[in-house]
């Protein structure tokens, strides 16, 4: 089955350091991968998406069909970049985004 | 402005009062959907609709209806709500490239 699995609930950083947020799918076509993003009080909102290989807000994800995952990385995590981060995947067949279950980072100055 | 509507924000109630929560967009999308997000399980899809009269099943679809009678509606109905229904409600559109547009939540609770 269709599914997406980020493992960590929290994960919390110091400001300036490395972040990396998992996530790992089982989808059994040729995946399409997002991020969302939702800070305090905002609305769910597009972080990236892979086929687009950019890079927003100095955060990149990089799809590893051989290992199934689409870790979300930044290189020096800032306090403003505390927010609940969801990746989702999306089924080519019914149209369908299947959301992991989010991971909240923390950013600590 | 792209705008998906949520009404109300939040939403006290008792056990088996109908309530309904409303979703609007003015970006003509065909595809529109309703989750909700709970603390530990993510955003789960409770109902979608591909088009006007087109709806279908998510993955926790029970004790709710929808209805997608014109383009820009697509009202979520709790006809007894429970207190296993309380939780931070999302109605999303798919706009092109696939991209989800989210109004900004409805937070209920259910008595």
């Amino acid at each position: 089955a269709q599914r997406v699995t980020q493992p960590e609930k929290l994960l919390s950083v110091f400001k300036g350091a490395p972040v990396e947020l998992k996530c790992n799918y089982s989808y059994s076509g040729s995946p399409e991968l997002f991020w969302y993003v939702q800070y305090s009080r905002q609305r769910l909102q597009l972080l990236l998406r892979h086929i687009s290989r950019e890079s927003i807000k100095g955060f990149t994800a990089d799809l590893n069909k051989g290992e199934t995952s689409f870790h979300l990385k930044k290189p020096f995590a800032q306090e403003e970049d505390s927010a609940m981060y969801y990746c989702a995947l999306k089924e080519s067949n019914t149209g369908k985004l299947i959301f992991g279950q989010g991971t909240t980072l923390q950013v600590k100055p | 402005e792209a705008q998906v509507t949520q009404n109300p924000r939040y939403l006290i109630t008792v056990t088996g009062k109908k309530l309904t929560v409303t979703c609007s967009q003015n970006m003509n999308h065909e595809y529109m959907s309703w989750y909700r997000q709970d603390p530990g399980l993510g955003l789960r899809q409770i109902y979608y609709s591909m088009n006007v009269e087109v709806t279908d099943k998510g993955d926790v679809p029970e004790g709710y209806k929808v209805s997608r009678k014109e383009k820009r509606n697509f009202p979520l109905i709790l006809e007894s709500p429970s207190p296993n229904q309380t939780s931070l409600y999302f109605c999303a559109t798919l706009a092109g490239a696939n991209v989800l547009t989210f109004g900004a939540g409805s937070r209920l609770t259910v008595l």
